[in-house]
């Protein structure tokens, strides 16, 4: 059963502590993204990368970050510094060639408490 | 000033009837464009993809058409159904650049 996959579904955090989000995907593909999706809004990318070892901020990287150890696996880490990270948050991978599918998990909805 | 601005920002059809949605856009050039659907709590799902040389580009009820003259794209949508109601995001570039999205809803 292949696929990209978010866990967990809700998370709910205290003000103050560090929370990481998980995002696995055993598509083999080389590019991997993490998005921030507020309400009525559109994505806006935080982070991606395209090889393992290696990444690259994005639009709003201020208050997250990331670890690429693992070609299947990109983790990311909303720390204490995000001022609001209260928001459904979408990892995606898809092949470095340009035209390829670029396949989205289900989504994790954070919410600061 | 966003790189990719999509219009109308929502739209409310009868189930059956046609739509088109458009999609202005000042980066260039690029290397593809992508049109997806997103349901409401989940990730979005492509529609299309075209490069920077192609016009148009189909999946079934949904057509995509790319002017890169006027740097502009549009998703046609014909014999719409009630389960087309969603968000439709046009995207950019490898980089991965996000309109936000037109909301459609089909009324029966």
């Amino acid at each position: 059963d292949g696929g990209i996959t978010q866990s967990p579904k809700y998370l709910f955090r205290k003000e103050g502590q560090n929370v990481t989000l998980s995002c696995e995907q055993n598509l083999n593909h080389d590019a991997m993204y993490w998005y921030r999706q507020d309400p009525g809004q559109g994505l806006r990318l935080i982070y991606y990368s395209q090889i393992v070892n290696d990444f690259q901020k994005g639009d709003i990287a201020e208050g997250y970050s990331v670890s690429r150890e693992k070609k299947e696996s990109f983790p990311l880490t909303v720390t204490s510094a995000q001022k609001n990270p209260t928001a459904f948050y979408l990892c995606a991978s898809t092949t470095v060639r340009g035209t390829d599918t670029q396949y989205f998990g289900p989504g994790t909805r954070l919410t600061v408490l | 000033k966003n790189q990719v601005e999509q219009s109308p920002q929502s739209l409310i059809i009868l189930e059956g009837k046609n739509c088109t949605l458009q999609c202005n856009y000042t980066v260039s050039p690029f290397s593809n464009l992508r049109w997806y659907k997103q349901d409401t709590g989940r990730g979005p799902v492509s529609l299309t993809i075209m490069t920077f040389s192609e016009n148009t580009k189909s999946n079934r009820r949904y057509t995509a058409t790319l002017d890169a003259d006027t740097k502009q794209s549009s998703l046609h949508i014909t014999a719409s159904q009630l389960s087309d109601s969603a968000s439709y995001i046009c995207v950019l570039g490898n980089d991965m650049r996000f309109g936000a999205g037109t909301r459609l809803t089909v009324k029966p």
